[in-house]
């Protein structure tokens, strides 16, 4: 089965301790993204990878790194959370073919 | 102008009505044009394209009026289980970003018994 996984699902931490939200893909695309959804501003893109090794911005950027070292795995970390990062996180997956994205699951994070 | 406008909602329907959703974009050049839905807490999923010549699956048929730059679904015969949001994604024209979707901020759809 095509699957899109996010770990952890739900997280709650505090201020200034590192983490990381992995995701995993098992569907060999090569495109992925980041994104963070609030209510009243939608999703909004963090950052994306086209493929190994080559990661860009998105929209909002500040506060998060990704790295993408394996076609399956592109973890979001973020160094030192701050409370304007609670949110609700999603990884997706690009189909370039026909252009549909996958979503995983979501993580829902509160930084107190 | 922002790049996909949506109407907020909440649309509050009873169930068997039709109820249509519209979604304005600012991007001439754009190429590609999706609904997704989500369900309360959960991932978005893609609902359908939208095509030029415009589309229909079942209950659903989305519209795309380039002179106008919105693109449009139409839900016929209203459900309970149609309660969700719906959000409007669009791809602009070809190039390094052709595959950075942008998305709107969703109409959230109630269908009442």
């Amino acid at each position: 089965e095509a699957q899109v996984t996010q770990n952890p699902r739900y997280l709650i931490t505090v201020t200034g301790k590192k983490l990381t939200v992995t995701c995993s893909q098992n569907m060999n695309h090569e495109y992925m993204s980041w994104y963070r959804q609030d209510p009243g501003l939608g999703l909004r893109q963090i950052y994306y990878s086209m493929n190994v090794e080559v990661t860009d911005k998105g929209d909002v950027p500040e506060g998060y790194k990704v790295s993408r070292k394996e076609k399956r795995n592109f973890p979001l970390i973020l160094e030192s959370p701050s409370p304007n990062q609670t949110s609700l996180y999603f990884c997706a997956v690009t189909d370039r073919l026909y252009n549909e994205q996958f979503f995983g699951p979501g993580t829902r994070l509160t930084v107190l | 102008r922002k790049e996909v406008e949506q109407d907020p909602g909440p649309f509050n329907v009873p169930e068997g009505a039709t109820v249509a959703f519209n979604c304005t974009y600012s991007n001439s050049a754009s190429q590609s044009f999706f609904w997704y839905r989500q369900d309360c807490r959960k991932e978005p999923k893609l609902l359908m394209s939208v095509y030029s010549s415009g589309n229909e699956d079942g209950r659903f048929t989305a519209q795309l009026n380039r002179a106008s730059q919105y693109i449009s679904l139409l839900i016929r015969d209203s459900k309970l289980s149609d309660s969700a949001t719906y959000l409007c994604v669009v791809i602009p024209a070809s190039g390094a970003g052709s595959y950075q979707l942008t998305f709107g901020k969703g109409t959230k759809l109630s269908v009442i018994p």
